[in-house]
Protein backbone atom coordinates (compact mmCIF):
# COMPACT_ATOMS: atom_id res chain seq x y z
CA UNK A 1 0.00 0.00 0.00
CA UNK A 2 1.63 3.53 -0.69
CA UNK A 3 1.81 5.26 2.48
CA UNK A 4 1.81 9.42 2.82
CA UNK A 5 3.70 11.42 5.35
CA UNK A 6 3.23 14.80 5.59
CA UNK A 7 6.08 17.66 7.33
CA UNK A 8 5.02 19.50 9.48
CA UNK A 9 2.46 17.70 11.89
CA UNK A 10 1.81 20.99 13.06
CA UNK A 11 2.90 24.53 13.41
CA UNK A 12 1.92 27.87 14.61
CA UNK A 13 1.90 30.57 12.13
CA UNK A 14 0.86 34.05 12.19
CA UNK A 15 -1.43 35.98 9.70
CA UNK A 16 0.12 37.37 6.80
CA UNK A 17 2.83 34.36 6.48
CA UNK A 18 4.19 32.24 3.69
CA UNK A 19 3.38 29.07 4.52
CA UNK A 20 4.21 25.49 3.20
CA UNK A 21 3.55 21.92 4.34
CA UNK A 22 4.52 18.60 2.43
CA UNK A 23 3.49 15.41 1.60
CA UNK A 24 5.75 12.21 0.72
CA UNK A 25 4.74 9.56 -1.41
CA UNK A 26 6.29 6.01 -0.66
CA UNK A 27 6.38 5.05 -4.17
CA UNK A 28 6.03 7.28 -7.09
CA UNK A 29 2.10 8.72 -8.15
CA UNK A 30 2.86 10.78 -10.66
CA UNK A 31 0.48 14.26 -10.43
CA UNK A 32 -2.24 11.86 -8.36
CA UNK A 33 -2.56 13.61 -5.46
CA UNK A 34 -4.96 16.20 -3.96
CA UNK A 35 -4.73 18.57 -1.09
CA UNK A 36 -8.03 19.16 1.46
CA UNK A 37 -8.56 21.40 4.38
CA UNK A 38 -10.46 20.53 7.10
CA UNK A 39 -12.35 22.54 10.04
CA UNK A 40 -12.86 21.19 13.01
CA UNK A 41 -16.37 19.73 13.53
CA UNK A 42 -16.72 20.37 9.40
CA UNK A 43 -16.22 17.73 6.29
CA UNK A 44 -13.23 18.06 4.28
CA UNK A 45 -12.66 20.40 1.18
CA UNK A 46 -10.88 19.47 -1.51
CA UNK A 47 -7.92 22.54 -2.69
CA UNK A 48 -6.13 21.05 -5.15
CA UNK A 49 -6.28 18.05 -7.43
CA UNK A 50 -3.73 17.09 -9.92
CA UNK A 51 -1.24 17.88 -7.52
CA UNK A 52 -1.48 21.73 -8.52
CA UNK A 53 -4.73 22.35 -10.26
CA UNK A 54 -6.92 24.39 -8.10
CA UNK A 55 -10.46 23.46 -7.69
CA UNK A 56 -13.02 25.78 -8.23
CA UNK A 57 -14.09 28.75 -5.97
CA UNK A 58 -10.67 28.22 -3.71
CA UNK A 59 -8.55 31.11 -3.59
CA UNK A 60 -5.49 31.63 -5.29
CA UNK A 61 -3.49 32.28 -2.87
CA UNK A 62 -3.47 28.44 -2.04
CA UNK A 63 -0.99 26.50 -4.46
CA UNK A 64 0.45 22.91 -5.13
CA UNK A 65 2.96 21.94 -6.75
CA UNK A 66 5.52 18.47 -7.29
CA UNK A 67 5.30 15.45 -9.01
CA UNK A 68 6.34 11.49 -8.44
CA UNK A 69 6.97 11.33 -4.64
CA UNK A 70 7.53 14.84 -3.36
CA UNK A 71 4.48 17.51 -3.15
CA UNK A 72 4.00 20.73 -1.15
CA UNK A 73 1.23 23.07 -0.45
CA UNK A 74 1.86 26.42 -0.29
CA UNK A 75 -0.47 29.29 1.34
CA UNK A 76 1.36 32.37 0.06
CA UNK A 77 -0.44 35.01 2.57
CA UNK A 78 -2.18 33.19 5.55
CA UNK A 79 -5.89 34.57 6.34
CA UNK A 80 -7.64 34.19 9.36
CA UNK A 81 -10.16 31.68 7.72
CA UNK A 82 -7.15 29.10 6.90
CA UNK A 83 -6.25 28.03 10.23
CA UNK A 84 -7.41 24.57 9.65
CA UNK A 85 -5.66 20.95 9.30
CA UNK A 86 -4.64 19.78 5.92
CA UNK A 87 -4.58 16.84 4.34
CA UNK A 88 -3.00 15.26 1.49
CA UNK A 89 -4.12 11.87 -0.51
CA UNK A 90 -3.23 10.08 -3.34
CA UNK A 91 -5.30 8.03 -5.96
CA UNK A 92 -3.03 7.20 -8.03
CA UNK A 93 -3.19 3.24 -6.21
CA UNK A 94 -6.44 2.74 -8.50
CA UNK A 95 -9.45 2.81 -6.31
CA UNK A 96 -7.89 2.70 -2.92
CA UNK A 97 -7.41 6.32 -2.07
CA UNK A 98 -4.27 6.93 1.27
CA UNK A 99 -4.44 10.31 3.10
CA UNK A 100 -1.39 11.46 4.66
CA UNK A 101 -1.67 12.17 8.46
CA UNK A 102 -2.35 15.33 8.40
CA UNK A 103 -0.67 18.98 9.50
CA UNK A 104 -2.36 21.37 11.56
CA UNK A 105 -1.80 24.75 11.25
CA UNK A 106 -2.25 27.19 14.00
CA UNK A 107 -2.25 30.69 15.04
CA UNK A 108 1.09 32.17 16.39
CA UNK B 1 -26.43 22.64 -5.53
CA UNK B 2 -24.81 19.40 -4.35
CA UNK B 3 -25.75 17.90 -1.60
CA UNK B 4 -24.86 14.98 0.43
CA UNK B 5 -26.51 14.14 3.71
CA UNK B 6 -25.75 11.30 5.55
CA UNK B 7 -27.54 9.10 8.11
CA UNK B 8 -27.90 5.65 9.78
CA UNK B 9 -25.50 6.59 12.47
CA UNK B 10 -25.66 5.81 16.39
CA UNK B 11 -24.32 3.91 19.36
CA UNK B 12 -23.51 -0.02 18.35
CA UNK B 13 -22.54 -2.69 20.44
CA UNK B 14 -19.45 -5.05 19.51
CA UNK B 15 -20.25 -7.34 17.55
CA UNK B 16 -23.39 -5.47 15.83
CA UNK B 17 -24.61 -4.03 12.50
CA UNK B 18 -25.26 -0.61 11.17
CA UNK B 19 -26.84 0.39 8.13
CA UNK B 20 -25.63 4.05 6.64
CA UNK B 21 -27.00 5.79 4.14
CA UNK B 22 -26.01 8.94 1.98
CA UNK B 23 -28.86 10.76 0.12
CA UNK B 24 -27.33 12.85 -2.44
CA UNK B 25 -29.37 15.99 -4.62
CA UNK B 26 -28.43 18.64 -6.92
CA UNK B 27 -26.42 16.42 -9.22
CA UNK B 28 -26.71 13.07 -12.11
CA UNK B 29 -26.43 10.96 -9.04
CA UNK B 30 -25.74 7.62 -11.22
CA UNK B 31 -23.08 9.63 -13.34
CA UNK B 32 -20.77 9.54 -10.61
CA UNK B 33 -18.66 7.31 -8.36
CA UNK B 34 -18.84 7.46 -4.68
CA UNK B 35 -17.07 6.36 -2.07
CA UNK B 36 -17.17 6.63 1.80
CA UNK B 37 -14.17 7.75 4.13
CA UNK B 38 -14.20 8.00 8.07
CA UNK B 39 -12.37 9.60 10.77
CA UNK B 40 -11.62 8.23 13.91
CA UNK B 41 -12.23 10.68 17.10
CA UNK B 42 -9.20 13.12 16.72
CA UNK B 43 -7.61 10.98 13.98
CA UNK B 44 -7.08 11.55 9.91
CA UNK B 45 -9.25 10.37 7.61
CA UNK B 46 -8.77 6.82 6.40
CA UNK B 47 -10.55 5.57 2.97
CA UNK B 48 -13.57 2.69 3.30
CA UNK B 49 -14.61 1.75 0.39
CA UNK B 50 -15.38 2.74 -3.36
CA UNK B 51 -18.48 2.63 -5.88
CA UNK B 52 -18.49 3.19 -9.31
CA UNK B 53 -21.52 4.62 -11.06
CA UNK B 54 -23.33 1.52 -11.97
CA UNK B 55 -22.97 0.06 -8.95
CA UNK B 56 -20.56 -2.75 -10.74
CA UNK B 57 -17.35 -2.53 -9.00
CA UNK B 58 -17.03 -2.16 -5.88
CA UNK B 59 -13.14 -1.79 -3.37
CA UNK B 60 -13.13 -1.82 0.48
CA UNK B 61 -10.13 -1.10 2.81
CA UNK B 62 -8.26 -3.90 4.12
CA UNK B 63 -9.65 -2.77 7.75
CA UNK B 64 -13.40 -3.33 6.75
CA UNK B 65 -13.17 -6.23 4.03
CA UNK B 66 -15.42 -8.72 4.41
CA UNK B 67 -17.92 -6.77 6.88
CA UNK B 68 -18.38 -3.88 5.06
CA UNK B 69 -20.75 -4.06 2.13
CA UNK B 70 -21.25 -0.66 0.12
CA UNK B 71 -24.17 -0.52 -2.12
CA UNK B 72 -26.34 2.33 -4.25
CA UNK B 73 -29.93 2.90 -5.61
CA UNK B 74 -29.97 4.98 -8.92
CA UNK B 75 -33.30 5.36 -8.27
CA UNK B 76 -33.43 6.61 -5.61
CA UNK B 77 -30.14 8.68 -5.65
CA UNK B 78 -28.86 6.66 -2.54
CA UNK B 79 -25.74 5.28 -1.42
CA UNK B 80 -25.11 2.81 1.84
CA UNK B 81 -22.81 1.68 3.70
CA UNK B 82 -23.97 -1.99 5.78
CA UNK B 83 -21.34 -2.83 8.34
CA UNK B 84 -21.64 -5.83 10.40
CA UNK B 85 -19.37 -7.55 13.08
CA UNK B 86 -18.64 -3.93 14.36
CA UNK B 87 -15.35 -3.52 16.30
CA UNK B 88 -14.27 -0.44 18.41
CA UNK B 89 -11.75 0.55 16.04
CA UNK B 90 -14.81 1.25 13.50
CA UNK B 91 -15.92 4.11 15.89
CA UNK B 92 -15.68 7.03 13.51
CA UNK B 93 -17.10 10.00 11.63
CA UNK B 94 -18.28 8.26 8.15
CA UNK B 95 -18.56 10.27 5.36
CA UNK B 96 -19.92 10.07 1.87
CA UNK B 97 -17.77 11.67 -0.97
CA UNK B 98 -18.34 12.38 -5.00
CA UNK B 99 -15.42 11.44 -7.01
CA UNK B 100 -15.26 14.39 -9.17
CA UNK B 101 -14.83 13.68 -12.68
CA UNK B 102 -12.07 15.87 -14.27
CA UNK B 103 -10.30 15.90 -10.64
CA UNK B 104 -9.99 11.90 -9.44
CA UNK B 105 -10.79 13.11 -5.96
CA UNK B 106 -13.77 13.43 -3.64
CA UNK B 107 -15.36 16.98 -4.83
CA UNK B 108 -18.35 17.17 -2.43
CA UNK B 109 -18.08 15.30 1.06
CA UNK B 110 -21.45 14.96 3.40
CA UNK B 111 -21.48 16.69 6.59
CA UNK B 112 -20.99 12.89 8.32
CA UNK B 113 -22.75 10.56 10.76
CA UNK B 114 -21.38 9.66 13.76
CA UNK B 115 -20.91 6.18 14.68
CA UNK B 116 -20.15 4.74 18.43
CA UNK B 117 -18.94 1.38 18.88
CA UNK B 118 -18.94 0.47 22.81
CA UNK B 119 -20.94 -1.48 25.29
Amino acid sequence: AIRMTQSPSSFSASTGDRVTITCRASQGISSYLAWYQQKPGKAPKLLIYAASTLQSGVPSRFSGSGSGTDFTLTISCLQSEDFATYYCQQYYSYRTWTFGQGTKVEIK
Amino acid sequence: EVQLVESGGGLVQPGGSLRLSCAASGFTFSSYEMNWVRQAPGKGLEWVSYISSSGSTIYYADSVKGRFTISRDNAKNSLYLQMNSLRAEDTAVYYCAREGYSSGAADYWGQGTLVTVSS
